[in-house]
């Protein structure tokens, strides 16, 4: 089955800086690797997701790149805000893995005013 | 607005007690999940329907049910709650038919075992 690795499990960064959080997987067929965001009691939710068939995906302030061959995957979080403290998890699925969606350990990101 | 819905938001159950959560959507999706969530942890699948066809996964508990009488509701007995159960429990919704499509979560209900 799958496996996803995630780092780091904890990151602070001063408010205006960029963070990064990176994810390996194992199962060279997943092809959908979302990323969700959980604040601190509330719902884990989708903020930004890519497929395999691209290599990089932006949103604003987020972006996401995929490297197929590497197997691995990125959340890049530019101009960092107080708000973008949380908890992401990033995920991988694939259309060979049934409804399953398998998560990383998570990262705490801790912005700095 | 379509959503996704669990109640109670908070539960408090004694040792042994048997406890209902439940979950319902007003999204139609055909997928609904029940999570197990401990502080600091990513999310554990207990287990999904899809449709009506029941897939657990291989080490969910027994003493971990589920039902789900309607493609609306979905529902996770636990049977003889352990300390150790006490944690988030989050329903997720999606539209399939595989895990590529995006999950969409409910509330959670925050489980205590006393």
């Amino acid at each position: 089955g799958e496996n996803v690795e995630q780092h780091p499990s904890t990151l602070s960064v001063q408010e205006g800086d960029s963070a990064v959080i990176k994810c390996t997987y194992s199962d060279s067929a997943s092809n959908y690797f979302p990323w969700y965001k959980q604040e601190l009691g509330k719902r884990p939710q989708l903020i930004i997701d890519i497929r395999s068939n691209v290599g990089e995906k932006k949103d604003q302030r987020i972006a996401v790149t995929l490297n197929k061959t590497a197997k691995h995957f990125s959340l890049h979080i530019t101009e960092t805000q107080p708000e973008d403290s949380a908890v992401y998890f990033c995920a991988a699925s694939s259309d060979n893995a049934g409804n399953m969606l398998t998560f990383g350990g998570g990262t705490r990101l801790m912005v700095k005013p | 607005d379509a959503m996704v819905i669990q109640n109670p938001r908070y539960q408090v159950t004694q040792f042994g007690k048997p406890v209902t959560l439940s979950c319902s959507q007003t999204l139609n999706h055909n997928v609904m999940y029940w999570y197990q969530q401990k502080s600091s942890q990513a999310p554990k699948l207990l287990f999904h329907y899809y449709d009506k066809d029941f897939n657990n996964e291989a080490d969910t508990p027994d003493n971990f049910q589920s039902r789900r009488p309607n493609t609306s509701f979905c529902f996770l007995d636990i049977r003889s709650p352990g300390l150790g159960d006490a944690a988030m429990y989050l329903c997720a919704t999606s539209s399939g038919p595989t895990g590529a499509y995006e999950q969409y979560f409910g509330p959670g209900t925050r489980l205590t075992v006393t």
